[in-house]
């Protein structure tokens, strides 16, 4: 089986400017989730997809937003990117109700 | 605020020798707790997880230990070896595979020979 796969791995952005980061979800996985580590912190929980809809959100501002498609991948979306957007961002698919998590090695994202 | 905390940023061992990772959470809530290793250029990789309705789960060389009256949990790793060296995050959640994982800070082991 397949597991996670992210792209791009990095990536160099503009303040201001808009991204989007891919996701690939483990084979037979229906549900992603988005995190964002910063340098020195744990993973930090953006939101949730299942069923193409969203299923629960941390705390974090309306510019970043995403989607799932029919086959369960899904797109992360920052829009007007700040310096503090700097981080890695890192997908993890599931299958809602079992246990375990499968992260993908995530996109480096570096706002100048 | 901070439920999942990991207070000490890193750890050295000898080869082994047996490592113990800490954890403490604030939210009495949580019904699981995991243990995550990451190595540089990856995602994070599961390790063990323990429900909290237990106090020990074992899986080979590691052990996750739960103390619910403290919330305090550990990760024991006998023996350490080198390839163990990585960030280790200590994560929680509601119910598995549908809730969100918070994640402690992580604390970075190095095993030396």
């Amino acid at each position: 089986e397949t597991g996670v796969t992210q792209s791009p791995t990095h990536l160099i952005k503009t303040r201001g400017q808009q991204v989007t980061l891919r996701c690939s979800s483990q084979s037979g996985h229906n549900t992603v989730s988005w995190y964002q580590q910063a340098l020195g912190q744990g993973p930090q929980f953006i939101f949730q997809y299942y069923r193409e809809e969203e299923n629960g959100r941390g705390n974090f501002p309306p510019r970043f937003s995403g989607l799932q498609f029919p086959n369960y991948s899904s797109e992360l979306n920052v829009n007007a990117l700040e310096l503090d957007d700097s981080a890695l961002y890192l997908c993890a698919s599931s299958l809602r109700g079992n246990d375990g998590y499968t992260f993908g090695s995530g996109t480096r994202l570096t706002v100048v | 605020d901070q439920q999942v905390k990991q207070n000490s940023p890193s750890l050295s061992v000898q080869e082994g020798r047996i490592s113990i990772l800490n954890c403490d959470y604030t939210n009495s809530m949580f019904d699981y707790f995991l243990w995550y290793k990451k190595y540089p250029a990856e995602g994070p990789t599961f390790l063990i997880s323990i429900s909290s309705i237990k106090d020990k789960n074992e899986d080979g060389r590691f052990t996750v230990f739960l103390n619910k009256s403290a919330k305090h949990l550990s990760l024991h790793i006998v023996p350490s070896q080198p390839g163990d060296s990585a960030v280790y995050f200590c994560a929680a959640s509601g119910r598995l595979g549908t809730d969100k994982l918070i994640f402690g800070t992580g604390t970075r082991l190095q095993v030396f020979p």
